[in-house]
């Protein structure tokens, strides 16, 4: 099976634009779950989609959206960009909610 | 809160040895998942190994393996016959079982070297 992929790989981007970034699952996979990933914070968990449906949330501002679609594609949104915002987003998918998560390459943006 | 501390920022191990890194956690659940992924230089973050906490034994997956201590709520990784690619960071990471908050908390990782 091919793995999760992400689409871009690296964006730059200026501060107050809005970014989109995308998330192929695995085949068969229903769950999507985002989570950023910087030097001084660490590994962050963003959201988490499941059948369409987001299930969970992590501790971010509004600014952070995301949606799945009907094929389990999922996409994460970031508005009026800031330059913390810079760091590398991971996507994982997982056959069902609360099992093994399987990541993708992640996306680098940069936020000048 | 549940947390996970890794409390070696680095280790260093030649190349055919054993080394063992170590994770700690805090949670006042009794169910849930013990993991370690591996995220080389290319960034792309790899499952290494994964124990649920109501098996007692321990999980294996080749050279890699775990000591887990649920009562010292302390999961270690074991790395046998250490190889050039083995080098990277290593995160350990805790999720709740029943995917209520189907959300991984992850330690702020382990840099494992191998030296030649």
């Amino acid at each position: 099976k091919a793995g999760v992929t992400q689409t871009p790989r690296y964006l730059i981007k200026t501060r107050g634009q809005q970014v989109t970034l995308s998330c192929s699952p695995i085949s068969g996979h229903r769950s999507v779950s985002w989570y950023q990933q910087t030097p001084g914070q660490g590994l962050q968990f963003l959201f988490e989609y499941f059948s369409e449906t987001q299930r969970n949330k992590g501790n971010f501002p509004g600014r952070f959206s995301g949606r799945q679609f009907s094929n389990s594609r999922s996409e994460m949104n970031v508005s009026t960009l800031e330059l913390g915002d810079s760091a590398l987003y991971l996507c994982a998918s997982s056959p069902y909610s609360g099992t093994d998560e399987y990541f993708g390459p992640g996306t680098r943006l940069t936020v000048t | 809160a549940q947390t996970v501390t890794q409390s070696q920022p680095e280790m260093s191990v030649q190349e055919a040895e054993t080394v063992t890194l170590s994770c700690t956690y805090d949670t006042s659940e009794s169910d849930y998942y013990l993991f370690w992924y591996k995220q080389p230089p290319s960034r792309q973050m790899i499952l290494v190994i994964r124990q649920e906490a109501y098996k007692q034994q321990n999980a294996t997956e080749n050279r890699f393996s775990v000591n887990f201590q649920k009562a010292a709520k302390s999961f270690s990784l074991k790395i046998s016959d250490s190889q050039l690619g083995d080098a990277a960071m290593y995160f350990c990471a805790y999720k709740d079982y029943g995917g209520a908050t189907n959300k991984l908390i992850f330690g702020t990782g382990t840099l494992l070297a191998v030296q030649p």
